[in-house]
């Protein structure tokens, strides 16, 4: 069974960083694009940044160019979503999704985890 | 960037037949998934592929897409239909999304 599980998310200040982790159980990780999704309170879904199998492609919307890194750890099964200079509208539920490359879905998604932007 | 169009919200009699619209310059040229958000959880795909059902989902979900209309079509509605629909393709390497349709199921 694929499982998607994140983790990471909780309540920073303005400027602060983060990281969230996806862990990734019951396929082979290293054969898949990975995604990151968010959603604001109330709002819809908003793509933030895909990795390629082996890391070397990555792309991002450009509301988090330069101050988000996606990566990942094979090894680990996981995928990584840094965080740096967040700001309020940021505040968002992110979830981590299985990208298949080609058609361009999201066939599994995680649960999400919360990130929340105060001071 | 690509950019495509879903209605706000949408009502549909319970039993009758609801169809969702998602539009794009071209649209029919992409594939083009959908997902089913309820309140509280992660979207789930009832569409991928334009016309494709993953297993579990009920075969009254079903999807079209030519031109610039992508549809997906909830046939006999029922009360737990009711939820946030999402268009969702792939252009230029990145992941887009509709803005989203509420379905009310009345």
């Amino acid at each position: 069974e694929v499982q998607l599980v994140e983790s990471g998310g909780g309540l920073v200040q303005p400027g602060g960083s983060l990281r969230l982790s996806c862990a990734a159980s019951g396929f082979t990780f290293s054969s898949y694009w990975m995604s990151w999704v968010r959603q604001a309170p109330g709002k819809g879904l908003e793509w933030v940044a895909n990795i390629k199998q082996d890391g070397s492609e990555r792309q991002y919307v450009n509301s988090v160019e330069g101050r988000f890194t996606i990566s990942r750890d094979n090894a680990k099964n996981s995928v990584y979503l840094q965080m740096n200079s967040l700001r309020a509208e940021d505040t968002a539920v992110y979830y981590c999704a299985r990208l298949v490359y080609g058609s361009g879905g999201l066939d599994y998604w995680g649960q999400g985890t919360l990130v929340i932007v105060s001071s | 960037s690509y950019e495509v169009t879903q209605p706000l919200s949408l009502s549909v009699a319970l039993g009758q037949t609801a169809r969702i619209t998602c539009g794009g310059n071209n649209i029919g040229s992409k594939n083009v998934h959908w997902y089913q958000q309820k309140p509280g959880q992660a979207p789930v795909v009832v569409i991928y592929r334009d016309t494709n059902r993953p297993s579990g989902i009920p075969e009254r979900f079903s999807g079209s897409n030519s031109g610039n209309m992508a549809t997906l079509t909830i046939s006999r509605a029922q009360d737990g239909d009711e939820a946030d629909y999402y268009c969702q393709m792939w252009d230029s390497s990145t992941v887009i999304f509709g803005g989203g349709t509420k379905l009310t199921v009345l």
